[in-house]
């Protein structure tokens, strides 16, 4: 089973409707972090937490909001999403400084299109 | 403000060897990743680097020269598997670690 899980996987939707994307980790991990991309822009962080208690906007959080439900469940919301809102978004995961080497372990990608 | 440079797109052939180029301008630095990327699927973990020299990990090594604010990747013995996009990242910004990430390049590897 993967480490690190996205649902749904793919979303189409229209302008103004409110979507929630999710994601879960088995890994154990405090950190958890959410990224969207779009070609030519790379990857571009939205939110982050360390831990459940612990919520920080990204570079680009206008329009977004995040819940740490739990250890291991961190959710995006897109409150009115617009069509510029549409990207591959992947939430990530990665363990305290210090322990190894320290990367982000990806999951699998939510590719949304808002119409 | 945060910068990384890379090639948006390299070619290269099955067999030979080809080296993708990094450059950053950043506040404060705890590391650099390379991530490979196939098409529509997540980055995967290639290598980190922290201190200079290169790291080796078989058809792959790193270099980083933190004073010139330059990494790169070198990809031996190219396989058709390889072409991807390969996203160079680095850690800045003191205790929070934040992860910041380049374009990335796009690798086409031929027969």
């Amino acid at each position: 089973d993967a480490d690190v899980t996205q649902t749904p996987r793919n979303r189409i939707t229209k302008t103004g409707k409110r979507i929630m994307l999710e994601c879960s980790q088995t890994k154990g991990h405090d950190r958890m972090y959410w990224y969207r991309q779009d070609p030519g822009l790379g990857l571009r962080l939205i939110y982050y937490s360390f831990d459940v208690k612990d919520i920080n906007k990204g570079e680009i959080s206008d329009g977004y909001s995040v819940s740490r439900q739990a250890q291991a469940k961190f959710s995006l919301s897109l409150e009115s999403a617009i069509p510029n809102q549409t990207a591959l978004y992947f939430c990530a995961t990665s363990d305290l400084p210090g322990r190894g080497y320290n990367e982000q372990f990806f999951g699998p990608g939510t590719r949304l299109t808002v119409l | 403000g945060q910068n990384i440079d890379q090639p948006t797109e390299m070619t290269a052939t099955e067999g030979a060897i080809v080296q993708i180029n990094c450059t950053y301008q950043t506040s404060g630095f705890n590391g650099l990743f390379w991530y490979q990327q196939h098409a529509g699927e997540a980055p995967t973990f290639l290598s980190y680097n922290v201190l200079d020299g290169l790291e080796e990990k078989g058809r792959f090594s790193s270099f980083l020269s933190r004073s010139k604010g330059y990494s790169y990747l070198l990809l031996k013995e190219l396989q058709m598997k390889d072409s991807a996009s390969y996203l160079c990242a680095v850690i800045y910004g003191g205790a929070t670690n934040k992860l910041i990430f380049g374009t990335g390049t796009l690798l086409a590897v031929q027969p």
